[in-house]
């Protein structure tokens, strides 16, 4: 069962935040999250792994309560350059990894 | 140097006819991964190859076969080829399994009329 995602879209303007949410309904082993720009790759941003832990990568951070099943991606004083399409990815113990829908991020000047 | 690479970029074939897609990693990494990702961009992983082993075989139809020829290498062979498989493709890498970031390839784009 794939994780669910929200907001299915979101636009900021440069500068402002964000927060993009990942839920699953099973015990997760890890979260992925991965940004992909139009016509191009998926490119992996970070991993959190069950532990609760939380990651930064300059203005970009995540968050992973793995009591709730739930990841939080933040985007802080957003650039142009964060505009794409951001995937979670979960994982389970078993080697089950499902993406969610995405959530759609437009950074406008 | 390209670190995940697919070939073709670009697919165009028509409905029954048999096709590869090529995938080549320079990473040295150990797991390497197809997905499918739709026209709605959903992404979905199909196989996944741990040194050479399939480790990860998502529920899609037999028509599609992985292959494996050394672990820089994960080809995919799709027979029969249907409307729906019209997709875009992409191939990638990680060190050692799902614990580990994955490096994508640039995908192919295949188009089936």
């Amino acid at each position: 069962q794939q994780p669910v995602q929200s907001p299915q879209a979101v636009i900021l303007r440069e500068g402002e935040d964000a927060v993009i949410n990942c839920s699953s309904s099973k015990a997760l082993y890890s979260v992925h999250w991965y940004r992909q720009k139009h016509g191009e790759a998926p490119v992996f941003l970070m991993i959190l792994l069950k532990g609760g832990e939380q990651k930064g990568h300059e203005k970009i951070s995540a968050s992973f309560n793995e009591k709730k099943q739930q990841s939080s991606l933040y985007l802080t004083a957003s650039q142009l350059s964060y505009s794409g399409t951001y995937f979670c990815g979960t994982v389970r113990a078993n080697n089950d990894m499902r993406f969610g829908a995405g959530t759609r991020l437009t950074v406008k000047p | 140097d390209t670190a995940v690479s697919q070939t073709p970029k670009y697919l165009v074939t028509q409905m029954g006819n048999d096709k590869s897609i090529k995938c080549e990693q320079n990473l040295g990494h150990d797991t390497m991964y197809w997905y499918k990702q739709d026209s709605k961009k959903f992404l979905k992983i199909m196989f996944s190859y741990n040194n050479k082993e399939l480790i990860i075989n998502e529920t899609v139809p037999n028509r599609f076969s992985p292959k494996s020829p050394d672990k820089a290498h994960l080809n995919l062979h799709i027979n029969s080829l249907e409307l729906g498989d019209s997709a875009v493709y992409f191939c990638a890498s990680s060190r050692q399994g799902l614990a580990y970031e994955q490096y994508f390839g640039p995908g192919t784009r295949l188009t089936v009329t």
